[in-house]
Protein backbone atom coordinates (compact mmCIF):
# COMPACT_ATOMS: atom_id res chain seq x y z
CA UNK A 1 0.00 0.00 0.00
CA UNK A 2 1.31 3.21 -0.86
CA UNK A 3 2.08 5.63 1.83
CA UNK A 4 1.19 9.48 1.18
CA UNK A 5 3.28 11.33 -0.94
CA UNK A 6 4.01 14.96 -1.38
CA UNK A 7 5.39 17.38 -4.36
CA UNK A 8 7.94 18.66 -4.74
CA UNK A 9 9.78 17.36 -1.96
CA UNK A 10 12.51 20.77 -2.38
CA UNK A 11 11.42 23.97 -3.52
CA UNK A 12 13.26 26.89 -3.81
CA UNK A 13 11.31 30.67 -4.12
CA UNK A 14 11.76 34.15 -3.84
CA UNK A 15 9.96 36.69 -1.97
CA UNK A 16 6.73 37.79 -3.19
CA UNK A 17 5.92 34.40 -5.55
CA UNK A 18 3.65 32.43 -4.81
CA UNK A 19 4.20 28.42 -4.75
CA UNK A 20 1.35 25.50 -4.52
CA UNK A 21 2.20 22.47 -3.02
CA UNK A 22 0.45 19.21 -3.49
CA UNK A 23 -0.21 16.14 -1.28
CA UNK A 24 -1.68 12.32 -2.68
CA UNK A 25 -3.26 10.62 0.39
CA UNK A 26 -3.32 6.94 1.00
CA UNK A 27 -5.89 5.43 -1.10
CA UNK A 28 -9.14 5.09 0.79
CA UNK A 29 -8.01 8.18 2.89
CA UNK A 30 -10.38 11.43 2.80
CA UNK A 31 -8.74 13.48 5.07
CA UNK A 32 -5.39 15.52 4.31
CA UNK A 33 -4.13 17.80 6.84
CA UNK A 34 -1.53 20.29 6.75
CA UNK A 35 1.32 21.14 8.88
CA UNK A 36 3.67 23.78 8.71
CA UNK A 37 7.43 22.76 10.95
CA UNK A 38 9.98 25.54 11.41
CA UNK A 39 13.11 25.65 13.83
CA UNK A 40 11.18 29.05 15.94
CA UNK A 41 7.69 27.77 15.60
CA UNK A 42 7.63 24.07 15.68
CA UNK A 43 5.29 22.15 14.15
CA UNK A 44 1.46 24.12 13.65
CA UNK A 45 -2.02 22.98 12.16
CA UNK A 46 -2.34 25.06 8.89
CA UNK A 47 -5.90 23.19 7.92
CA UNK A 48 -7.80 19.93 7.63
CA UNK A 49 -9.92 19.20 4.06
CA UNK A 50 -12.44 16.25 4.61
CA UNK A 51 -14.73 15.07 1.52
CA UNK A 52 -12.99 18.45 -0.54
CA UNK A 53 -14.25 20.36 2.34
CA UNK A 54 -11.90 22.51 4.77
CA UNK A 55 -13.18 21.22 8.33
CA UNK A 56 -10.22 22.88 10.62
CA UNK A 57 -8.24 25.71 9.99
CA UNK A 58 -5.24 26.94 12.26
CA UNK A 59 -3.89 30.38 12.77
CA UNK A 60 -2.19 31.63 9.86
CA UNK A 61 -2.80 34.63 7.16
CA UNK A 62 -5.21 34.27 4.44
CA UNK A 63 -2.06 34.02 2.02
CA UNK A 64 -2.35 30.09 3.15
CA UNK A 65 -4.66 28.07 1.40
CA UNK A 66 -5.76 25.37 0.15
CA UNK A 67 -8.58 22.70 -1.77
CA UNK A 68 -9.12 19.00 -1.85
CA UNK A 69 -10.11 17.50 -5.01
CA UNK A 70 -12.85 14.18 -5.76
CA UNK A 71 -9.75 11.98 -5.59
CA UNK A 72 -8.66 13.04 -2.28
CA UNK A 73 -5.51 14.77 -3.41
CA UNK A 74 -4.82 17.89 -1.83
CA UNK A 75 -2.91 21.36 -2.48
CA UNK A 76 -2.02 24.30 -0.68
CA UNK A 77 -1.10 27.39 -1.80
CA UNK A 78 1.03 30.31 -0.39
CA UNK A 79 0.91 33.15 -2.09
CA UNK A 80 2.91 36.27 -1.61
CA UNK A 81 5.67 34.58 -0.12
CA UNK A 82 8.01 35.79 3.12
CA UNK A 83 11.25 34.86 4.26
CA UNK A 84 9.30 33.58 7.27
CA UNK A 85 7.59 30.93 5.06
CA UNK A 86 10.52 28.84 5.03
CA UNK A 87 9.78 25.55 6.44
CA UNK A 88 8.67 21.92 6.02
CA UNK A 89 5.50 21.95 4.95
CA UNK A 90 3.96 18.07 5.77
CA UNK A 91 0.87 16.63 5.18
CA UNK A 92 -1.16 13.54 6.92
CA UNK A 93 -3.55 11.88 5.38
CA UNK A 94 -6.72 9.48 7.77
CA UNK A 95 -9.36 7.70 6.67
CA UNK A 96 -11.99 9.21 8.60
CA UNK A 97 -11.91 13.12 10.07
CA UNK A 98 -10.99 12.77 13.83
CA UNK A 99 -11.44 11.12 16.60
CA UNK A 100 -9.16 8.73 17.20
CA UNK A 101 -8.51 8.24 13.37
CA UNK A 102 -4.70 7.60 13.14
CA UNK A 103 -2.72 10.33 10.69
CA UNK A 104 -0.06 8.87 8.26
CA UNK A 105 2.13 11.53 7.64
CA UNK A 106 4.00 12.46 4.24
CA UNK A 107 8.08 12.77 3.72
CA UNK A 108 7.30 16.68 3.42
CA UNK A 109 8.27 19.20 1.35
CA UNK A 110 11.02 21.62 2.39
CA UNK A 111 10.49 25.08 0.89
CA UNK A 112 13.17 27.58 0.94
CA UNK A 113 11.96 31.51 -0.02
CA UNK A 114 15.16 33.75 -0.47
CA UNK B 1 -6.40 26.89 25.29
CA UNK B 2 -4.71 23.63 24.88
CA UNK B 3 -0.81 23.13 25.46
CA UNK B 4 2.05 20.87 25.09
CA UNK B 5 5.08 20.97 26.96
CA UNK B 6 8.10 18.61 26.26
CA UNK B 7 11.13 20.36 28.71
CA UNK B 8 13.85 18.46 27.21
CA UNK B 9 15.61 20.03 24.36
CA UNK B 10 17.66 16.77 23.89
CA UNK B 11 18.74 13.29 25.56
CA UNK B 12 21.50 11.20 25.85
CA UNK B 13 20.52 7.52 26.46
CA UNK B 14 23.03 4.17 25.97
CA UNK B 15 22.15 1.52 23.59
CA UNK B 16 20.03 -1.31 25.00
CA UNK B 17 18.91 1.11 27.91
CA UNK B 18 15.58 2.19 28.10
CA UNK B 19 14.92 6.03 28.39
CA UNK B 20 12.10 8.27 29.35
CA UNK B 21 10.77 11.38 27.06
CA UNK B 22 8.84 13.78 28.99
CA UNK B 23 5.47 15.23 28.09
CA UNK B 24 2.87 17.38 30.16
CA UNK B 25 -0.18 18.60 28.50
CA UNK B 26 -2.72 21.32 29.64
CA UNK B 27 -6.75 21.18 28.10
CA UNK B 28 -9.86 21.62 29.67
CA UNK B 29 -11.51 19.30 27.45
CA UNK B 30 -12.76 16.09 29.23
CA UNK B 31 -12.01 13.37 25.79
CA UNK B 32 -8.90 14.08 24.22
CA UNK B 33 -5.95 11.94 22.71
CA UNK B 34 -2.33 11.62 23.14
CA UNK B 35 0.29 10.57 20.71
CA UNK B 36 3.67 10.33 20.13
CA UNK B 37 5.66 10.74 16.89
CA UNK B 38 9.14 10.15 16.15
CA UNK B 39 10.48 12.42 13.61
CA UNK B 40 13.88 11.06 11.97
CA UNK B 41 16.54 13.18 9.69
CA UNK B 42 14.17 12.37 6.49
CA UNK B 43 11.59 14.47 8.04
CA UNK B 44 8.75 12.17 8.00
CA UNK B 45 6.39 11.45 11.43
CA UNK B 46 6.11 8.68 11.96
CA UNK B 47 3.62 7.39 14.49
CA UNK B 48 4.51 5.57 17.94
CA UNK B 49 1.83 5.13 20.08
CA UNK B 50 -1.65 6.71 21.11
CA UNK B 51 -3.49 7.20 24.67
CA UNK B 52 -7.07 8.20 25.21
CA UNK B 53 -8.19 10.16 28.01
CA UNK B 54 -11.03 7.95 28.94
CA UNK B 55 -8.69 4.54 29.00
CA UNK B 56 -8.02 2.57 31.73
CA UNK B 57 -4.45 1.28 31.19
CA UNK B 58 -1.17 2.74 29.46
CA UNK B 59 -0.83 2.33 26.42
CA UNK B 60 2.05 -0.26 24.65
CA UNK B 61 3.42 -1.22 21.45
CA UNK B 62 6.32 -3.06 21.35
CA UNK B 63 9.43 -1.10 22.89
CA UNK B 64 7.10 1.95 23.36
CA UNK B 65 4.89 2.30 26.56
CA UNK B 66 3.15 5.57 27.15
CA UNK B 67 2.91 6.49 31.02
CA UNK B 68 -0.52 8.06 31.44
CA UNK B 69 -0.87 10.19 34.55
CA UNK B 70 -4.10 11.82 34.21
CA UNK B 71 -4.10 13.96 37.16
CA UNK B 72 -0.75 15.03 36.96
CA UNK B 73 -1.46 15.52 32.71
CA UNK B 74 1.33 13.85 32.04
CA UNK B 75 1.57 11.64 28.55
CA UNK B 76 5.36 10.44 29.27
CA UNK B 77 7.06 7.65 26.75
CA UNK B 78 8.90 5.16 27.86
CA UNK B 79 11.64 3.23 25.00
CA UNK B 80 12.87 -0.07 26.34
CA UNK B 81 15.86 -1.20 25.16
CA UNK B 82 17.46 1.80 23.14
CA UNK B 83 18.59 1.06 19.57
CA UNK B 84 21.25 3.31 17.32
CA UNK B 85 17.91 3.70 15.27
CA UNK B 86 15.49 5.09 17.76
CA UNK B 87 18.25 8.21 17.36
CA UNK B 88 15.53 11.00 16.08
CA UNK B 89 13.57 13.85 17.04
CA UNK B 90 10.28 13.04 19.13
CA UNK B 91 7.02 14.71 19.42
CA UNK B 92 4.46 14.15 22.14
CA UNK B 93 0.81 15.69 20.58
CA UNK B 94 -2.78 16.23 21.65
CA UNK B 95 -6.06 16.96 20.17
CA UNK B 96 -9.85 17.01 21.13
CA UNK B 97 -11.74 13.39 20.54
CA UNK B 98 -15.15 15.05 20.86
CA UNK B 99 -15.19 17.42 17.87
CA UNK B 100 -15.03 16.77 14.10
CA UNK B 101 -11.52 17.15 12.48
CA UNK B 102 -8.04 17.23 13.09
CA UNK B 103 -6.02 19.89 14.95
CA UNK B 104 -3.59 18.47 16.25
CA UNK B 105 -0.88 20.49 18.41
CA UNK B 106 2.62 19.04 19.08
CA UNK B 107 5.18 19.83 21.76
CA UNK B 108 8.64 21.54 20.73
CA UNK B 109 10.61 17.99 20.58
CA UNK B 110 12.68 15.97 21.99
CA UNK B 111 15.91 15.18 20.13
CA UNK B 112 17.14 11.93 21.40
CA UNK B 113 20.67 10.45 20.81
CA UNK B 114 21.19 6.81 21.15
CA UNK B 115 24.81 5.87 22.07
CA UNK B 116 26.72 2.57 21.30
Amino acid sequence: KAGVTQTPRYLIKTRGQQVTLSCSPISGHRSVSWYQQTPGQGLQFLFEYFSETQRNKGNFPGRFSGRQFSNSRSEMNVSTLELGDSALYLCASSRTSGGISEQYFGPGTRLTVT
Amino acid sequence: AQKITQTQPGMFVQEKEAVTLDCTYDTSDPSYGLFWYKQPSSGEMIFLIYQGSYDQQNATEGRYSLNFQKARKSANLVISASQLGDSAMYFCAMRRLNTGGFKTIFGAGTRLFVKA
